[in-house]
């Protein structure tokens, strides 16, 4: 039974450039989280998804940040025009429901390094 | 303030020793708390939940302290490998779903 898949692992851009992060979730579960970890520093909600819907974005920059999670396929949080200031490990979770009680999973992250 | 602090660290322990760290939380809210363990530069893994009555879980043992709105994990007989940083986390019930909140962790180094 797979766990939480991300790729790529690691992802180098230059400023101004796309990024495209992808998370397969663990097998039946439906619900996804992406958290970022600046250097340094803890783990910081940004969304939460459930298949074609976001549920909770309020973690997310205002601007250039965006995610989602097809019917079909990865969640994917894309960075436009990346700036040295997104350099960070993006981690992914999945949980089978959204319950209190419901442990997250967490995939190996993307470290994005921005030149 | 932080929604959830810990003390940054590090705690350097003598391999076999007793270690015991808080995490102090803001929201009184908060109804799910948990301590994951997170090696350099790895994800994030579930250690421990922390239950209202207290739990053990071979030589790690959670608290909850909920009218100090605190939560501690003590390692007794410390290994090389207990080495990590150790992070608390809390969950609140949200109208829009279950986000976590993570402190910044506590740094745990045992030595020989």
């Amino acid at each position: 039974n797979a766990g939480v898949m991300q790729n790529p692992r690691h992802l180098v851009r230059r400023r101004g450039q796309e990024a495209r992060l992808r998370c397969s979730p663990m097998k039946g579960h439906s619900h996804v989280y992406w958290y970022r970890q600046l250097p340094e520093e803890g783990l910081k909600f940004m969304v939460y998804l459930q298949k074609e819907n976001i549920i909770d974005e309020s973690g997310m920059p205002k601007e250039r940040f965006s995610a989602e999670f097809p019917k079909e396929g990865p969640s994917i949080l894309r960075i436009q025009q990346v700036v040295r200031g997104d350099s960070a490990a993006y981690f992914c979770a999945s949980s089978p429901q959204g319950g209190l009680e419901d442990t997250q999973y967490f995939g190996p992250g993307t470290r994005l390094t921005v030149l | 303030r932080k929604e959830v602090e810990q003390d940054p660290g590090p705690f350097n322990v003598p391999e076999g020793a007793t270690v015991a760290f808080n995490c102090t939380y803001s929201n009184s809210a908060s109804q799910s708390f948990f301590w994951y363990r997170q090696d350099c530069r790895k994800e994030p893994k579930l250690l421990m939940s922390v239950y209202s009555s207290g739990n053990e879980d071979g030589r790690f043992t959670a608290q909850l302290n909920r009218a100090s709105q605190y939560i501690s994990l003590l390692i007794r007989d410390s290994k090389l490998s207990d080495s990590a940083t150790y992070l608390c986390v809390v969950k609140s019930i949200k109208a829009a779903g279950n986000k976590l909140t993570f402190g910044g962790g506590t740094r745990v180094l045992v030595k020989p």
